[in-house]
Order: structure tokens, then C-alpha cells, then sequence
């Protein structure tokens, strides 16, 4: 595709439902992160793949984080039981490897009420 | 005490005026990243650094890997050139260590 895109754009949900974010890469690219970034911050890594492997998600901070790539191109993070300290930007950032430019998505927003 | 620090936080400008933002960072890094974030809060790379110099129009990025410290310059300040600097290091991990970011304003 022409670049990243991520959906929803903007998500509002209540305490304790899940959510799942979607990030759609660079087609071809094989690197994919996952970073939060909460407001006035710099952004934070949560995970990355290569194609379908999930070498570290160590930046994941519990387990009702987690994400997925299974075919190795369009990726998930999903949220479950979601908490207001959840509330931030999720972005989503493709390269064509490791030690590459990154190209970033634009972004869902979450707020948890 | 964070791994990457950037200063300052705030910059205020004339337009055409020179611009030095830095960067100071504590651990062993593959490469040094430069970003910009838009009002509209996307993000774009500038640059990505490994050793030396490299220039992008009006931007030039420059790192110094004994000192572990690297400083973008903007040349000509406009007013677009309004956002958020942020620098980001990679320790040979992929796993990208953040700068808080310089928040840059050019009057006109």
C-alpha cells in the first residue's frame, strides 16, 4: 500500500471491555512495531515482528496485552479487559528489515472511561 | 536518570533563524533515529544514523558515537517547521529507546 494505516482511528470503550487495534503495513515490508505513547510523551515499544515471528514483546506491560501477525503482513494488538490507564496513542511502524527506517501509521487513539 | 535525553524541551524561534536540537544518549546504539511529530500528531523519520553526517534539505543530522550525542539542525526556520523533534536510539535490539521529544515553534 502507499503507506501505513491503522484502525480504528479513534476507539472510546468502557473499563473492562477488549478491544483490538489494527495496523495495515507497507506491503512488502517485513518489520512491524507496536508502540504506546501516552500524551506529552515520547512514544514507548511494546513489540515487534518479522513477518509472522514475535521475536520480543517484552515492552508488552501485562498479559492482557498481546498481538499478532499470523500471515506475516496485516497485525492485531489486542487489549483485553481494558483499563483508563490503558488510554493513549497506539502506533504501528513498518520497515523493510531490521536496521531500517521506520514508517509510522497514524495512529488509534484509545480512551477508556 | 533516562537512556535518551533531548534538549531543551521547548524552543521558540524567528523564522530564518538557525536551529540546534540534541541528543544525549547512555547506551551502545546500531543506529540514531530523528523524527518529526506534526501538530496533527503523525509521525515521519527524518533520519537514521549510524555515524557521521547526513542532510535533508533544509536538515541536517549529526552524530558523534565516542561522545554518544547527536544534534539535528534546521537551516532557514519556517514556520511548518513547527512540531515535535524526537530522537530515538537503538541498542542493537530493534527496540527503539524514545526521547521525550523538543517541541519547536516558528514565528513568523
Amino acid at each position: 500500500g502507499a503507506g501505513v494505516s491503522q484502525s480504528p482511528r479513534y476507539k472510546v470503550t468502557k473499563r473492562g471491555q477488549d478491544v483490538t487495534l489494527r495496523c495495515d503495513p507497507i506491503s512488502s515490508h517485513a518489520t512491524l512495531y507496536w508502540y504506546q505513547q501516552a500524551l506529552g510523551q515520547g512514544p514507548e515499544f511494546l513489540t515487534y515482528f518479522n513477518y509472522e515471528a514475535q521475536p520480543d514483546k517484552s515492552g508488552l506491560p501485562s498479559d492482557r496485552f498481546s498481538a499478532e501477525r499470523p500471515e506475516g503482513s496485516i497485525s492485531t494488538l489486542t487489549i483485553q479487559r481494558t483499563e483508563q490507564r490503558d488510554s493513549a496513542m497506539y502506533r504501528c511502524a513498518s520497515s523493510p528489515g531490521r536496521d531500517n527506517e521506520q514508517f509510522f501509521g497514524p495512529g488509534t487513539r484509545l480512551t477508556v472511561l | 536518570k533516562n537512556e535518551v535525553e533531548q534538549s531543551p524541551q521547548n524552543l521558540t524561534a524567528q523564522e530564518g533563524e538557525f536551529i540546534t536540537i540534541n541528543c544525549s544518549y547512555s547506551v551502545g546504539i546500531s543506529a540514531l533515529h530523528w523524527l518529526q511529530q506534526h501538530p496533527g500528531g503523525g509521525i515521519v523519520s527524518l533520519f537514521m544514523l549510524s555515524s557521521g553526517k547526513k542532510k535533508h534539505g533544509r536538515l541536517i543530522a549529526t552524530i558523534n558515537i565516542q561522545e554518544k550525542h547527536s544534534s539535528l539542525h534546521i537551516t532557514a526556520s519556517h514556520p511548518r517547521d513547527s512540531a515535535v523533534y524526537i530522537c530515538a536510539a537503538d541498542p542493537y535490539t530493534d527496540k527503539l529507546i524514545f526521547g521525550t521529544g523538543t517541541r519547536l515553534q516558528v514565528f513568523p
